[in-house]
């Protein structure tokens, strides 16, 4: 149980142009979702908070205009790059936390790989 | 704010051998602690959790970490390693009262030589 999937695995665009990452809680509901940035042998960095029905809480530094982010359902959170440029490249994970409120967890999706040219 | 520190980018250790993997957090309030691993382009898998309950904590793959409050640490160990234990591994906390948010050590890299 507690699968996360993200879709693509991997995506190459040009730069200028947007990307959508979706992240799926596959057999429970998530009332929150999380995105992360891994640059390489780099440790993980806290995007965006999301909950289902509400905007989404952004950390210092990271352009919410940049990174759009939409929780349109339990189950489904997305992560659009728009207007990409090759430092966006990256690795980015998901995950999500069960509508359990005895859940310490957070399950983590497989993660998308970005690369702008 | 919480914070975690991983000593040591790159753990050697032969197979066989003893795994000791060090995390020490700071945290403003009682912590919740989890250490996490990662396989080569892949998300993060969860080894185990502390949350307030036993301090010295089981997880999966024959791993386990002791919380210790008076040197906030939160060290993995595994008795004897196996060459598919080779990957980053990760420590992170949450405050908890707000245990969504998780905050990240920079990661430490296993190699596991035969």
């Amino acid at each position: 149980g507690a699968v996360v999937s993200q879709h693509p695995s991997w995506v190459i665009c040009k730069s200028g142009t947007s990307v959508k990452i979706e992240c799926r809680s596959l057999d429970f509901q998530a009332t929150t979702m999380f995105w992360y940035r891994q640059f390489p042998k780099q440790s993980l960095m806290l995007m965006a908070t999301s909950n289902e029905g509400s905007k989404a809480t952004y950390e210092q530094g990271v352009e919410k205009d940049k990174f759009l982010i939409n929780h349109a359902s339990l189950t489904l959170s997305t992560l659009t790059v728009t207007s990409a440029h090759p430092e966006d490249s990256s690795f980015y994970i998901c995950s999500a936390n069960p509508r359990d409120f005895f859940s310490y967890e957070q399950y983590f999706g497989p993660g998308t790989r970005l690369t702008v040219t | 704010a919480q914070s975690v520190t991983q000593l040591g980018s790159h753990v050697s250790v032969s197979e066989g051998a003893l795994v000791l993997l060090r995390c020490n957090y700071s945290s403003s309030v009682p912590p919740y602690l989890f250490w996490y691993v990662q396989y080569p382009n892949q998300g993060l898998q969860l080894l185990l959790k502390y949350t307030s309950a036993a301090t010295l904590v089981k997880g999966i793959n024959g791993f386990e970490a002791e919380f210790k409050k008076s040197e906030t640490s939160f060290h993995l160990t595994k008795p004897s390693a196996h060459m598919s234990d080779a990957a980053e591994y990760f420590c992170a906390v949450s405050e908890s009262g707000s245990f969504q948010k998780l905050v990240f050590g920079t990661g430490t890299r296993l190699l596991v030589s035969p």
